[in-house]
């Protein structure tokens, strides 16, 4: 069946790097925009990055720009989020969500369970 | 940029009782809507796409209206499974509401 399993999640120092995965299943990922959502605790949803489906087009939040890097490996079905430079303020669950179509300008159809991230010192 | 209000932020209703919650646009967005339900400790459901078009296996009970600034959604008769967060995005900028709880009364 169709299914996002993230990984990569934990507690880290603020500062800190940490690497996100998202493994795709159940569907023919190279053909469709994947995104990251976070929702911070008893918080609302958070849109966080985009990768189109090919890997050449990337768009970021204002609130991690500069700091999170989105990447995928079509031959693996995998998606990846290295969040770099953590904050408090990047406590959350993240959840890895695909595209309804192919294309990134859609709404999210299939959703990850997510993975909780915590910075704290 | 382009914020989305929702309205109310929580709703407490009863069980068969038709339930609306509101989404506004700080400019027109067309219908560039999707409604999501978010259950507590679960990822959020898509429910609703291009404002009006019901996802697959989503409940006719569950409608979406609107377009240009101000679009709903409608619960027709409030099931036991309905009490939950609801979420509606812009989804050519990927921006979420801020959410709307449905509470049992």
């Amino acid at each position: 069946q169709v299914q996002l399993v993230e990984s990569g999640g934990g507690v880290v120092q603020p500062g800190r790097s940490l690497r996100l995965s998202c493994a795709a299943s159940g569907f023919i990922f190279r053909t469709y925009a994947m995104h990251w959502v976070r929702q911070a605790p008893g918080k609302g949803l958070e849109w966080v990055a985009v990768i189109s489906y090919d890997g050449s087009n990337k768009y970021y939040a204002d609130s991690v720009k500069g700091r999170f890097t989105v990447s995928r490996d079509n031959s693996e079905n995998t998606m990846n989020l290295q969040m770099n430079s953590l904050r408090a303020e990047d406590t959350a669950v993240y959840y890895c969500a695909r595209s309804r179509g192919g294309n990134y300008f859609d709404s999210f159809a299939i959703w990850g369970q997510g993975t909780m991230v915590t910075v704290s010192s | 940029d382009i914020q989305m209000t929702q309205s109310p932020s929580t709703l407490a209703a009863s069980v068969g009782d038709r339930v609306t919650i509101t989404c506004r646009a700080s400019q027109s967005i067309s219908t560039w809507l999707a409604w999501y339900q978010q259950k507590p400790g679960k990822a959020p459901k898509l429910l609703i796409y291009k404002a009006s078009s019901l996802e697959s296996g989503v409940p006719s009970r569950f409608s979406g209206s609107g377009s240009g600034t101000e679009f709903t959604l409608t619960i027709s008769s409030l099931q036991p499974d309905d009490f939950a967060t609801y979420y509606c995005q812009h989804y050519n900028s990927w921006t979420f509401g801020q959410g709307t709880k449905v509470e049992i009364k």
